[in-house]
This record gives C-alpha cells, structure tokens and sequence, in this order.
C-alpha cells in the first residue's frame, strides 16, 4: 500500500555522467513533488521540487521531470558529482479540501553512489 | 542562525521508560512535524503542528504526544518506551505550509 515508491534501493554512476533516479506513485491526486537528499548523521534537505502544473523543473544540475499519465517522476544530476553521493528521497502531496498542500509521503529512498 | 536543532542525538531506553525528544527552530517558522526513519524504509508522519498551541496526528501517532507552547519549540513524548519504538526520529519545520521542509539532524533512539 505504498503511494510512494523508489524501486532501486541503490544507484552506481561514474563521476561526471548522468545520474536517474526514479520514483512511482499510486495516488492520482498527488499534485506536488519534492527530492530530498540525505547524508548519513544528518537530516534530509530539500532539493528540488515540481508542480503537477509542470512536467519539468530544472535548478543548475538538477532536474527533475514530471509524467503524470505514468504517475512517474525522475530526478537527473549532471554532471555527477562524488559530493552528490547520498540517499535521495521522493516525497509527494495532495491539496487539502482547505486549499492548503496536505502533508508529505516519502518513498524508501535511493542510496547514489559517485565513483571518482 | 542554528536552524532546526534536536536533543539528544543518541538515546538508549528500557521498556516501559519514558524522555522528551527535544526539538527547537529559530527560523520563525509556524509548521513544525516529527517523522520517524526505520531502517529502510521513507520517513513516516508521527505529529504536526501548524502553530503555537495546535497540534494534531500524523501517519504514526500511537504511543507518542506532542505540545507546542511556543513557536520555537516542539518536543515529542514517549510515554512507555516499546521495542517497536526504536528508530531515528526527525524534527522538521516549513514557513508556509508543508513544503520545502527544514530537518534537523536527528535523534537515534534504541529501545532495549
């Protein structure tokens, strides 16, 4: 019954080439989306995020598109980065009947790992 | 400023114990959240608040309380410490609603 999924638990890249990293969702009347990135010890930060208005959002490497008839989002990073090394989270939400974005349902996360 | 802090960082409890999770913001913000981490798994809503003195339940509510007497601060409560308790607990903040979160580094607590 997860609404949020992250089906690869881990990604390998080489530095300096595309990372993807995908999430699926199940509830159609999610209508905003985030990417947290986490390092180990510490808490999560916000990445990036994207509009269900929108099918891309684009902030220096990042980038983060939008398919809404699939119920799929992705994040790209490029260039890879070693730094970019990091358990990355998807989180999506649903406006409330009050008008305001209800609250955030993470997926299990994908642990990216940047070889030099 | 300090963003989000939390108390203590690590925490070892027997069954049946009790403790504050302590949580403190300097951002001024109104929306304050407490997730919990298990191992391999998202993060899951325990408690929100979206002001000083309002608080209600998330995902996960049962076996913990919350309060928020001031903007700053929003401790959680773990009455009767369980076993099924054991996980690493975030604090969050957000200015306007529930995006855009703020995290704090977290407290791993092991129930014994």
């Amino acid at each position: 019954d997860q609404q949020v999924k992250q089906n690869s638990p881990s990604l390998s890249v080489q530095e300096g080439r595309i990372s993807i990293l995908n999430c699926d969702y199940t509830n159609s009347m999610f209508d905003y989306f985030l990417w947290y990135k986490k390092y180990p010890a510490e808490g999560p930060t916000f990445l990036i995020s994207i509009s269900s208005i929108k099918d891309k959002n684009e902030d220096g490497r990042f980038t983060v598109f939008l398919n809404k008839s699939a119920k799929h989002l992705s994040l790209h990073i490029v260039p890879s980065q070693p730094g970019d090394s990091a358990v990355y989270f998807c989180a999506a939400s649903e406006m409330n009947y009050g008008g305001s974005q209800g609250n955030l349902i993470f997926g299990k996360g994908t642990k990216l790992s940047v070889k030099p | 400023n300090a963003g989000v802090t939390q108390t203590p960082k690590f925490r070892i409890l027997k069954i049946g114990q009790s403790m504050t999770l302590q949580c403190a913001q300097d951002m001024n913000h109104n929306y304050m959240y407490w997730y919990r981490q298990d191992p391999g798994m998202g993060l899951k809503l325990i408690y929100y608040s979206v002001g000083a003195g309002i608080t209600d339940k998330g995902e996960v509510p049962n076996g913990y309380n919350v309060s928020r007497s001031t903007t700053e601060d929003f401790p959680l409560r773990l009455e009767l410490a369980a076993p099924s308790q054991t996980s690493v607990y975030f604090c969050a903040s957000s200015g306007t609603g529930w995006n855009e979160q703020f995290f704090g580094p977290g407290t791993r607590l092991t129930v014994l």
